[in-house]
Parts: structure tokens; C-alpha cells; sequence
């Protein structure tokens, strides 16, 4: 079955302490991409991904990482998470119709 | 800047009634894609545009997708009560994987 999974899917954490949202995908598609999703804003891309080890800035990008070391894998690193990072985080996958496959989504708090 | 204008944000109707939803820009895109998404989950694909001027259709749903590329309608006849969700359009530029997702029109329909 093709999907796109998040890990985890709810974490409350404190400002500072770093952490990793984990995405992965089984369609070997190779642009991913990270939003977040605020009331009254809709969905802002944070960072996307062309292939392995090519990523660039989306709308959004302080604050947060990515890496692209395998094709499956597009984790979301927020080196020292502040309040305003609180959020709906989406990882997506997308096809070459442009088709965005989305994961369930995080929901992050941060004290 | 929100590059993509959905109006309106909220729409309440009742069952039977028709209904449109607007998708504008002042920017070209060279595709237009219109999710639905429910609470607690990520968007899901529900069509992509193009084409200028191409017209989908998906059961009760109509997309259109404007001369000019900038701006999409999504019209919904005979709303039912399963229609009841958030509307987004997306539209990707010249640079794959750079996405922009309107706002969201939300969407419900009383029995």
C-alpha cells in the first residue's frame, strides 16, 4: 500500500530541546516536502526536497533542517524548537503529476 | 503575500444547495491541484488542472482551471453532507516542488 509515514504524531516538548519529526515514503518518488499548518494561514512549505541530497527553502524555512540522505526518508530537525514552532507538521510525498501524497501529520507543542 | 486568494474562508449551506469555490492569483502556475482535507488528517488529492481553460469533472464536482493559469474554481452541485471538510488549492510554479496552498475554504453542509 502506498503511504507516507510521520513519527510521532503528537509531542509536546520545551523550548530548546531538539528534535526530529522522521518521514518516509514507499513510492520512490523523488520530491518530498514539509509543511506546517497554523489557523487562519493554511498550509506554508517549510523546506522540499528534488532527490537524495538536494533540498531547498520553501515559504518558511527558519528554525528548521532537513536532510535528504535516502530517498525514503525526509526527517524535519528543529535544532532549538521555540514557541511559535507550536504546529501541525505535514510531510509529503509527490508524484511526477505533482500529485502530493501527505502523511498523517504531527501535531507539536512547544513549552 | 498569500499568493493564492480562496474565497470564501467559510461556508455554511444546507443539503441540495450548490455551491463555488474560488482559487486566485496573480502568478502563473503550471499546475493547479484542489485537496480535501478532514480534521485530523492530511489533504487528499482531489483533482489536478493543467491545461488553460481545462474543465474536470468528478461526479458532483467541477473544476476549472483559468484561461491564464492564475485562478481555479471548484463548484459542488447537490452538496451532501460528506462534503463537509476543507477545500485547498495548491498550485505549483516553474520550479518543481515548490508548492503554495491557499488558505482553505471550509465547508459545511447541514442535513
Amino acid at each position: 500500500e502506498a503511504q507516507v509515514t510521520q513519527n510521532p504524531r503528537y509531542l509536546i516538548t520545551v523550548t530548546g530541546k531538539k528534535l526530529t519529526v522522521t518521514c518516509s515514503q514507499n513510492m520512490n518518488h523523488e520530491y518530498m516536502s514539509w509543511y506546517r499548518q497554523d489557523p487562519g494561514l493554511g498550509l506554508r512549505q517549510i523546506y522540499y526536497s528534488m532527490n537524495v541530497e538536494v533540498t531547498d527553502k520553501g515559504d518558511v524555512p527558519e528554525g528548521y533542517k532537513v536532510s535528504r540522505k535516502e530517498k525514503r526518508n525526509f526527517p524535519l530537525i528543529l535544532e532549538s524548537p521555540s514557541p511559535n514552532q507550536t504546529s501541525l507538521y505535514f510531510c509529503a510525498s509527490i508524484s511526477s503529476t505533482d500529485t502530493q501524497y501527505f502523511g498523517p501529520g504531527t501535531r507539536l507543542t512547544v513549552l | 503575500t498569500q499568493l493564492l486568494e480562496q474565497s470564501p474562508q467559510f461556508l455554511s449551506i444546507q443539503e441540495g444547495e450548490n455551491l463555488t469555490v474560488y482559487c486566485n492569483s496573480s502568478s502563473v502556475f503550471s499546475s493547479l491541484q484542489w485537496y480535501r482535507q478532514e480534521p485530523g488528517e492530511g489533504p487528499v488529492l482531489l483533482v489536478t488542472v493543467v491545461t488553460g481553460g481545462e474543465v474536470k469533472k468528478l461526479k458532483r464536482l467541477t473544476f476549472q482551471f483559468g484561461d491564464a493559469r492564475k485562478d481555479s474554481s471548484l463548484h459542488i452541485t447537490a452538496a451532501q453532507t460528506g462534503d463537509t471538510g476543507l477545500y485547498l488549492c495548491a498550485g505549483e510554479r516553474t520550479n518543481a516542488g515548490k508548492s503554495t496552498f491557499g488558505d482553505g475554504t471550509t465547508l459545511t453542509v447541514k442535513p
